[in-house]
């Protein structure tokens, strides 16, 4: 079946580490993204990937780090010097229609990230 | 910039209503692209529909309904004769048109169908 994975379900943080969050695809999309949700604050843009090699912030992206070195693979890691980790993370992707990034996002089943 | 607002927070129905969530968008761009997704208890987004900006015509399917009006930019969603399973969190979500399509979402509209 294709589609999102990601890993794991939740995650428990202490205060002062990194963790990462992993996401993994088998759509063949090029476009990736990591996203934040917070009650009442919809979900917020943190990274996003058009292709394999190269990222961009999004609209919060302070203390968060990615990588795409696979095209199937963009995960996130969440460093130490995000001073509010706790929140619910969701990755997605998207394919290309003629070169343009137009298509609906799938997303993963996400990450419920807790600092104890 | 672009934006989306989605000024219900909260909803609460009994089965069978009819319900609209409404979706006000900004954008400057003449292309670009509004979806809609549901988000149940278990966290996922599931994909509902999606509009091209050059494309204003009204979508049913099945009890959904969607009226798309660039006039007011706004783009609702119907839901007729509510069912419980339709409790969720629904998003309204705007993408620009070309190569660099960010998705944009606006914070949601929770949903309670009660029995």
């Amino acid at each position: 079946d294709g589609g999102i994975t990601q890993s794991p379900k939740y995650l428990f943080r202490k205060e002062g580490q990194n963790v990462t969050l992993s996401c993994e695809q088998n759509l063949n999309h090029d476009a990736m993204y990591w996203y934040r949700q917070d009650p009442g604050q919809g979900l917020r843009l943190i990274y996003y990937s058009q292709i394999v090699n190269d990222f961009q912030k999004g609209d919060i992206a302070e203390g968060y780090s990615v990588s795409r070195e696979k095209k199937e693979s963009f995960p996130l890691t969440v460093t130490s010097a995000q001073k509010n980790p706790t929140a619910f993370y969701l990755c997605a992707s998207r394919s290309r229609d003629r070169g343009q990034v137009n298509t609906e996002a799938f997303f993963g089943q996400g990450t419920r990230l807790t600092v104890v | 910039a672009q934006k989306v607002t989605q000024a219900q927070t909260e909803i609460s129905v009994v089965e069978k209503e009819d319900v609209t969530l409404d979706c006000v968008y900004e954008t400057r761009d003449t292309t670009y692209y509004l979806f809609w997704y549901k988000q149940p208890p278990s966290g996922e987004l599931v994909f509902l529909i999606r509009r091209n900006s050059f494309d204003e015509q009204n979508e049913i399917s099945g009890r959904y309904s969607w009226n798309f009006q660039k006039s007011t930019s706004s783009f609702n969603f119907t839901i007729t004769a509510s069912q419980v399973v339709d409790s969720a969190v629904y998003f309204c979500a705007l993408s620009r048109g070309g190569s660099q399509g960010n998705l944009i979402f606006g914070k949601g509209t929770k949903l309670s169908v009660k029995p």
